[in-house]
């Protein structure tokens, strides 16, 4: 069964403290892994894709990285306003283009 | 460049009634997906619709349907509700732009059944 799952469930970290979100993954095929920030009350908000294996794409404090089982999610020295729910979804290929997504890990940086 | 929106933003329903939500994407966008979430199961995929046909559909039972419009403006319609289809219906939008897909999620209506 297609299964993603994402660790910690929450997190607290002192501004500044870098730290790696994981997400774990296991699907029948994999076409993308998506990376999404939600803040209370609102939609995801989209913040990388990854395809293959051994890609990486960054986008100012955050880093995400891919394996063949898992992905990462890199905060460097992080701000108050990184304080979110960072979920991760993948789109599988078996049958039909579907989407899972974790439970999200809840990241709440302290000042 | 104007964001998904989805209407109505909040709704109460009663156990049995039935519900229309309504979700505009981003404009040039073909690709409308619904989603269903809860504290308890998080994001939940309910059906994909891109130039007016379903093309992807969730593990939903039949009470959750849906349909797109020629303006790629789609609809989501829960019949018969239950006090679990309490949550929050999002609504995303996609380009597809080469090999990259890159969804863009509405604000949501939170639905409470009562």
């Amino acid at each position: 069964e297609d299964q993603v799952t994402q660790s910690p469930e929450a997190l607290r970290l002192q501004e500044g403290e870098s730290s790696s979100l994981n997400c774990s993954y296991t699907v029948s095929g994999l076409r993308g892994l998506f990376w999404y920030r939600q803040d209370p009350g609102k939609g995801p908000e989209f913040l990388f894709t990854l395809y293959s294996a051994g890609e990486e794409k960054e986008k100012e404090r955050l880093k995400a990285t891919l394996t063949k089982k898992e992905s990462f999610l890199h905060i460097t020295a992080p701000k108050p306003e990184d304080s979110a729910t960072y979920l991760c979804a993948v789109q599988v290929t078996s049958g039909t283009y579907k989407y899972i997504f974790g439970t999200g890990t809840r990241l709440k940086v302290l000042a | 460049k104007a964001g998904v929106t989805q209407t109505p933003r909040y709704l109460i329903k009663t156990r049995g009634q039935q519900v229309t939500l309504s979700c505009s994407p981003i404009s040039g966008h073909r690709s409308v997906s619904w989603y269903q979430q809860t504290p308890g199961q998080g994001l939940q995929f309910l059906f994909e619709y891109f130039s007016e046909t379903q093309r992807n559909k969730g593990n939903f039972p039949g009470r959750f349907s849906g349909r797109q419009f020629s303006n790629s403006r789609s609809e989501m319609n829960v019949s018969t509700l239950e006090l679990g289809d309490s949550a929050l219906y999002l609504c995303a939008s996609s380009l597809w732009s080469g090999f990259q897909e890159t969804q863009y999620f509405g604000p949501g209506t939170r639905l409470l059944v009562l």
